[in-house]
């Protein structure tokens, strides 16, 4: 299953841009990235997915990089309440069941 | 509208005694259903996926186990629990063949005293 790597923490001013990066290297040409967040003591919450374009919705920007080897999550405004731990996925091929295997995240503290 | 459905929302049992968390899905038909375990201050684990039912793939070796005797209903048990399966359990879903979200369900936090 491809991996993730992503930074263990970042900090972010309230209504500034929040840049999260991930690395996923050993991506496969079908596999898809797809971004998830985490509030505490709450179940994951879809953010975005994108396979070689950029994408953009009412959360987040994804930027994938040509080579598909790595991509940046960006919260265009951050507000206090995106603070969370934030999971970039590699979702494997549905022939081997679709599974989202989450990494450690990077956990964003959005500061006033 | 689809929605999933988890129970106990919290749970607390002896170590040595079994184990039922239920999950259904309601408003979709033959999803992906999956079970995720997370310890306390750490990502989530794969622990049981399904395409269908009485299809069930474990993803690592432990001291639970899946079943899916119906469509949209997968149930996750232990025999005997032990004190490492505490933590928060989230059953989640996806159409099959669907590259759009994978919806989580609110999740039973279990404590093995």
């Amino acid at each position: 299953d491809a991996k993730t790597t992503q930074p263990p923490s970042m900090d972010c001013a309230e209504g500034r841009a929040a840049n999260l990066p991930c690395n996923h290297s050993t991506i496969s040409g079908n596999e898809y990235v797809y971004w998830y967040r985490q509030i505490h003591s709450q179940g994951p919450q879809y953010i975005i997915h994108g396979l070689k374009n950029n994408e953009t919705n009412e959360m987040a920007s994804l930027i994938i990089t040509e080579d598909r080897k790595s991509s940046t999550l960006i919260l265009p405004h951050a507000t206090l309440r995106d603070t969370a731990v934030y999971y970039c996925i590699v979702r494997v091929a549905f022939n081997q069941g679709g599974k989202l295997i989450f990494g450690q995240g990077t956990e964003l503290s959005v500061k006033p | 509208s689809q929605t999933i459905h988890q129970w106990p929302a919290t749970l607390v049992q002896p170590v040595g005694s079994p184990l039922s968390l239920e999950c259904t899905v309601e408003g979709t038909s033959n999803p992906n259903l999956y079970w995720y375990r997370q310890a306390a201050g750490r990502g989530l684990q794969l622990l049981f996926y399904s395409i269908g039912i009485d299809q069930i793939s474990s993803e690592v070796p432990q001291n639970l186990s899946a079943s899916r005797p119906q469509d949209r209903q997968f149930i996750l048990s232990s025999k005997k629990l032990l004190l490492s399966d505490s933590g928060f359990y989230l059953c989640a879903w996806i159409t099959r063949g669907s590259y759009n979200e994978q919806f989580f369900g609110p999740g039973t936090r279990l404590t093995v005293l």
